[in-house]
């Protein structure tokens, strides 16, 4: 089975800190995404990999940055948390134009 | 720019009735992928169905059912025979050719006896 593992599965962090949310998956995938899912607005693109080293920018990039230094790992970073960035959190990777498998989410509270 | 909607907040549906759920796309790629997902009040999703762009006939997964309209860039959901079960939110999606997935907002269906 596919696996796709989120670090934390819920995180309080302070206005103003660095947050880093780490997604691995051990199927080899070349593509992994990490979404933000807000009511109302469904699932909304942050960051895209399609590849090692290779990203491309979601719909609502502003305020996030990611790292692929390895296939396996996909880290979503928060620079400097801000209150609106409250949210939960999904990775998923696939095989395109495959299904995608999502990890278990990390909600994400920033006071 | 891909872009999907899905104009039905919420519906509800009496149990063993069938059930559409509304998505449609718009991209100018002519290689791409449409997807529903489930997420049931446990946070996860499920993968449901999946239709190419370049199939000629509709997809079908058990009570599932993918309505593809390519011409009208529709990708309709249909659940035939509803259980108490199904209650959840629906999600449409779309991957283009590089693979980029995206999502509509969603449908909370609710199922009743």
């Amino acid at each position: 089975d596919v696996k796709v593992t989120q670090s934390s599965r819920y995180l309080v962090k302070r206005t103003g800190e660095k947050v880093f949310l780490e997604c691995v998956q051990d199927m080899d995938h070349e593509n992994m995404f990490w979404y933000r899912q807000d009511p109302g607005l469904g699932l909304r693109l942050i960051y895209f990999s399609y590849d090692v080293k290779m990203k491309e920018k979601g719909d609502i990039p502003e305020g996030y940055s990611v790292s692929r230094e390895k296939k396996e790992r996909f880290s979503l970073i928060l620079e400097s948390a801000s209150t609106n960035q409250t949210s939960m959190y999904l990775c998923a990777s696939s095989l395109s134009p495959a299904e995608a498998f999502f990890g278990q989410g990390t909600r994400l509270t920033v006071v | 720019a891909q872009k999907i909607t899905q104009t039905q907040p919420g519906m509800f549906v009496q149990e063993k009735e069938a059930v559409t759920l509304d998505c449609t796309y718009d991209t100018s790629d002519p290689s791409y992928g449409l997807f529903w997902y489930k997420q049931p009040s446990s946070g996860e999703m499920i993968f449901l169905i999946y239709q190419g762009s370049y199939d000629q006939q509709n997809a079908t997964e058990g009570r599932y059912s993918l309505n593809f309209q390519k011409a009208r860039k529709s990708a309709n959901l249909v659940i035939s025979a509803s259980q108490l079960g199904d209650s959840a939110m629906y999600f449409c999606a779309q991957t283009d050719s590089w693979g980029k997935l995206q999502f509509g907002a969603g449908t909370q269906v609710v199922v009743t006896p």
